[in-house]
């Protein structure tokens, strides 16, 4: 039983280049969280999806970030000219289709940005 | 806001249980209480979780005082793989939101 998979493990970009992080979830889960977490520092909600939906956006950026999670494929998230202060670890959570009180997330091993 | 409060570091002795401390005196009657760990910077491993009743599962048993205003993570016999950020999280899950906030946790150090 496959857990959250996350890919690529280490990308590095220049400043003003797009990454792209993805996100494939539990079998079965139908629900995706992106987390932000800065070096040194605790982990940051960014971004809530369902398939082909957003559900809770609160902690996105307003600029130049984006995600999406489409009816077929991983989850992506999408950073947009990046910037060197956009070097972090990005962790991917996933959890079951229900969205039932006391539903679990369980997260995948993370993407680390480093942006040169 | 992560709604609790940790402290900062621990350590324990290999061999010996580790207890956890917890405080989250602003619960609400339909939040549980959920401990995850970050060992270096893998991604966050969960633990266990409860609402009112004790729970125990392979991992830890979570121990959660009859007022739900604090809870105690215990693992039973602490192993050096055990070091890592414990983080203690109180949520109630919905469809419309995502409400697991972590905070600084706990850095438990396990020593030989």
């Amino acid at each position: 039983n496959a857990g959250v998979m996350q890919n690529p493990r280490h990308l590095v970009r220049r400043r003003g280049q797009e990454a792209r992080l993805r996100c494939s979830p539990m079998k079965g889960h139908s629900h995706v969280y992106w987390y932000r977490q800065l070096p040194e520092e605790g982990l940051k909600f960014m971004v809530y999806l369902q398939k082909e939906n957003i559900i809770d956006e609160s902690g996105m950026p307003k600029e130049r970030f984006s995600a999406e999670f489409p009816k077929e494929g991983p989850s992506i998230l999408r950073i947009q000219q990046v910037v060197r202060g956009d070097s972090a670890a990005y962790f991917c959570a996933s959890s079951p289709i229900s969205g039932r009180a006391g539903d679990t997330q369980y997260f995948g091993p993370g993407t680390r940005l480093t942006v040169l | 806001d992560a709604k609790t409060t940790q402290p900062t570091s621990m350590d324990c002795a290999e061999g010996r249980a580790a207890n956890l401390p917890c405080n989250h005196s602003t619960i609400s009657g339909n939040e549980y209480v959920y401990w995850y760990r970050q060992i270096h910077s893998q991604g966050p491993q969960y633990i266990i979780h409860g609402l009112k009743n004790n729970e125990t599962n392979e991992m830890a048993s979570l121990i959660i005082t009859e007022d739900r205003k604090s809870s105690t993570l215990i693992l039973p016999h602490a192993t050096l793989r055990d070091t890592a950020v414990y983080y203690c999280i109180v949520r109630v899950t919905t469809n419309n939101n995502n409400d697991m906030r972590f905070g600084a946790g706990t850095r438990l150090t396990v020593k030989p």
